[in-house]
């Protein structure tokens, strides 16, 4: 069984700096991607980003970037230049590939706040 | 397009009713998962359904649970003889196979209260 854990229950961030989240996981498998949400208090979950394990470039998405080692398993969430509208529950995800779906595996979350 | 859409928003119900929680995928993804996320538990896969295979039930924390998808759109998920530990939101997420991407988007959820 694959496990997610995301040792940093709250963090905060002063508007225009950077913050890391840090998320480590288990699992035996080769072959998944691992991906963040974000849940803002509307609820939503919303896809901030995605990596492929087979791919050893690290995602970008605009101000959101990953530092992905396969090797260490971790899978760590940088957001430069923190807006307001960053504040929420950041979850890591784990997803195992196979021929077909299957269900993402989440960590417990971490609780951002940018403090203006 | 149209994103992943649920009913009701919110749910108040009393201990030991029936309730349905309904979920609309996005059109086109072949695969939908509900998910349970309370404050004891974090976010908890209950069961999914890919295509036209039997749905993988593993999930799901008691017979209470039941869920349907009818013609590989809608899914409705029943809880029966509700208890107050099911209080929690009920989140949906559909996609596309692996090969096409495979991320999963989630609708808004319901919230659901046990009296």
């Amino acid at each position: 069984a694959q496990t997610v854990t995301q040792s940093q229950p709250e963090m905060s961030v002063q508007e225009a700096e950077t913050v890391t989240l840090s998320c480590t996981y288990d699992t035996s498998e080769n072959n998944y991607y691992l991906f963040w949400y974000k849940q803002p208090p509307s609820r939503q979950m919303i896809l901030v980003i995605r990596q492929e394990a087979y791919k050893q470039q690290n995602a970008t998405e605009n101000r959101f970037s990953v530092n992905f080692q396969k090797a260490a398993k971790s899978f760590s969430l940088k957001i430069s230049d923190s807006q307001l509208g960053d504040t929420a529950m950041y979850f890591c995800a784990f997803m195992r590939l196979n021929s077909g779906n299957t269900p993402l595996v989440f960590g417990k979350g971490t609780r951002l706040s940018v403090i203006a | 397009g149209a994103g992943v859409s649920q009913s009701p928003s919110n749910k108040v119900t009393e201990k030991g009713k029936d309730v349905e929680l309904r979920c609309d995928p996005i059109s086109g993804h072949t695969a939908l998962y509900w998910y349970r996320q309370s404050l004891g538990q974090g976010l908890e896969f209950l069961i999914y359904f890919q295509g036209n295979s039997a749905p993988d039930k593993s999930g799901l924390p008691s017979d209470r649970f039941s869920a349907e998808r009818t013609g590989g759109s809608v899914s409705t998920l029943t809880i029966q003889r509700t208890q107050q530990e099911d209080s929690a939101v009920y989140l949906c997420a559909s996609s596309l196979p692996p090969v096409q991407g495979g991320t999963q988007y989630f609708g808004p959820g319901t919230r659901l209260l046990v009296l």
